[in-house]
């Protein structure tokens, strides 16, 4: 079944820097990469998701690029606030009908 | 607004309960997911279902059952045969597949064993 890394597991930045995550998969038939931030005592939220026909998404400050070839992809976030600090979970959707989960990066922007 | 909705927010059980924990969901989609969720550890799949009267073991699936016996339901109920039951538990749905991949998740509900 499909499995997913993500590194690292925990991240600190400046205000105003920039922060990034990565994330690899090893289902070659993964199509779908959805990342999530969950808030304390939260469910997580989708905040963007790209395809496999698609190499980069940007959203505002956030942007997803996606290398097949290498089977990874990577969250960008760009000039951090600190309501930015939460759990980032990269997810994938291969073979199998459901996502695969990461373990998780906790994201801390300090002032 | 649609959503979902999972109740209670905290639920504590003594050693050798089952508990159930509700999952409700009024966004019209067909499959809906359960999950465990420990710190350190992300999100594990515990079971999923894609229809009505229909669904499946995920990867811990032991201690736990489910039921889905109407599209905007799916309750988890964690059996004093689950070793280690506290954890944060979530509930998702989506869109059928081929029409969206995206999970929406609720609220989670914190399982506390006393």
């Amino acid at each position: 079944g499909e499995n997913v890394e993500q590194h690292p597991s925990t991240l600190s930045v400046q205000e105003g820097d920039s922060a990034v995550i990565k994330c690899t998969y090893s289902d070659s038939a993964s199509n779908y990469f959805p990342w999530y931030k969950q808030e304390l005592g939260k469910g997580p939220q989708l905040i963007i998701d790209i395809r496999s026909n698609v190499g980069e998404k940007k959203d505002q400050r956030i942007a997803v690029t996606l290398n097949k070839t290498a089977k990874h992809f990577s969250l960008h976030i760009t000039e951090t606030q600190p309501e930015d600090s939460a759990v980032y979970f990269c997810a994938a959707k291969g073979s199998a009908r459901q996502l695969t989960f990461g373990s998780g990066t906790q994201l801390t922007v300090l002032p | 607004d649609g959503g979902i909705t999972q109740s209670p927010k905290y639920l504590f059980r003594k050693e050798g309960q089952n508990v159930t924990l509700s999952c409700e969901q009024n966004l019209n989609h067909d499959a809906m997911y359960w999950y465990r969720q420990d710190p350190g550890q992300g999100l594990r799949l515990i079971y999923y279902s894609q229809i009505v009267n229909d669904f499946q073991k995920g990867d811990i699936a032991e201690g736990y059952s489910v039921s889905r016996e109407k599209k905007e339901s799916f309750p988890l109920t964690v059996t004093s045969a689950q070793k280690n039951p506290t954890a944060f538990y979530l509930c998702a749905s989506s869109i059928p597949q081929g029409r969206g991949y995206g999970y929406t998740f609720g609220s989670g509900t914190r399982l506390t064993v006393v």
